[in-house]
């Protein structure tokens, strides 16, 4: 089976600007989550999506949002982007049927804020 | 490029000494306990899981030890070779979510 998925896997962009990344689960996995991670804050949980729906969230502010598709793919979007926006995004997938099961993760994507 | 923090915990080792990881949990609640591998530029990778009804699982070179009782886990790794030089990470799951822990960097010098 192919692993996760994520494009881009650089992309450089400036403060104020917006930027969407894009992940495919492994297939077969219904359940899409997404982190960040940053030297300062390590990874951090930054919401999950199952079955088109979000299903659990964390602590970030409202610029950070996200969907999936009915073919399970997710996408994240940042709107009006901050220096501090600089991370490695990953997503991870899984089964999904009962929440908590063992997330297998993508390469990520490296976002720099200039 | 590096992926993960400056600032982590190091534990260096030789090649062919074993390895053992170390790490605290905080909720006495969760059930389940994941370890993960981030080398540079990669995402994490599965190593290892066990549930909170066991205190003991061994994989291929590794074994990760639970005590409930001090909410303590750590992850062993025999005969430590060159390609185990990475950041391990502790996850807990707590109300479905995936908690992680700071992170230890394994350095295996030859």
């Amino acid at each position: 089976k192919a692993g996760v998925t994520q494009t881009p896997r650089y992309l450089i962009k400036t403060r104020g600007q917006q930027v969407t990344l894009s992940c495919s689960p492994i297939s077969g996995h219904r359940s899409v989550s997404w982190y960040q991670q940053t030297p300062g804050q390590g990874l951090q949980f930054l919401f999950e999506y199952f079955s088109e729906t979000q299903r659990n969230k964390g602590n970030f502010p409202g610029r950070f949002s996200g969907r999936q598709f009915s073919n399970s793919r997710s996408e994240m979007n940042v709107s009006t982007l901050e220096l501090g926006d600089s991370a490695l995004y990953l997503c991870a997938s899984s089964l999904g049927d009962r929440g908590g099961e063992t997330q297998y993760f993508g390469p990520g994507t490296r976002l720099l804020v200039l | 490029g590096e992926s993960v923090g400056l600032h982590l915990p190091t534990l260096s080792v030789q090649e062919g000494d074993n390895s053992i990881i170390n790490c605290a949990y905080s909720n006495s609640a969760s059930d389940y306990f994941i370890w993960y591998k981030q080398e540079s530029g990669k995402g994490p990778q599965f190593i290892i899981d066990i549930r909170s009804n066991m205190d003991k699982r061994q994989g291929q070179r590794v074994t990760v030890l639970l005590n409930k009782t001090v909410k303590h886990l750590s992850l062993q790794i025999a005969a430590t070779q060159p390609g185990d030089s990475a950041v391990y990470f502790c996850a807990e799951i707590l109300t479905d979510k995936l908690i992680f822990g700071t992170g230890t960097r394994l350095q295996v010098f030859p």
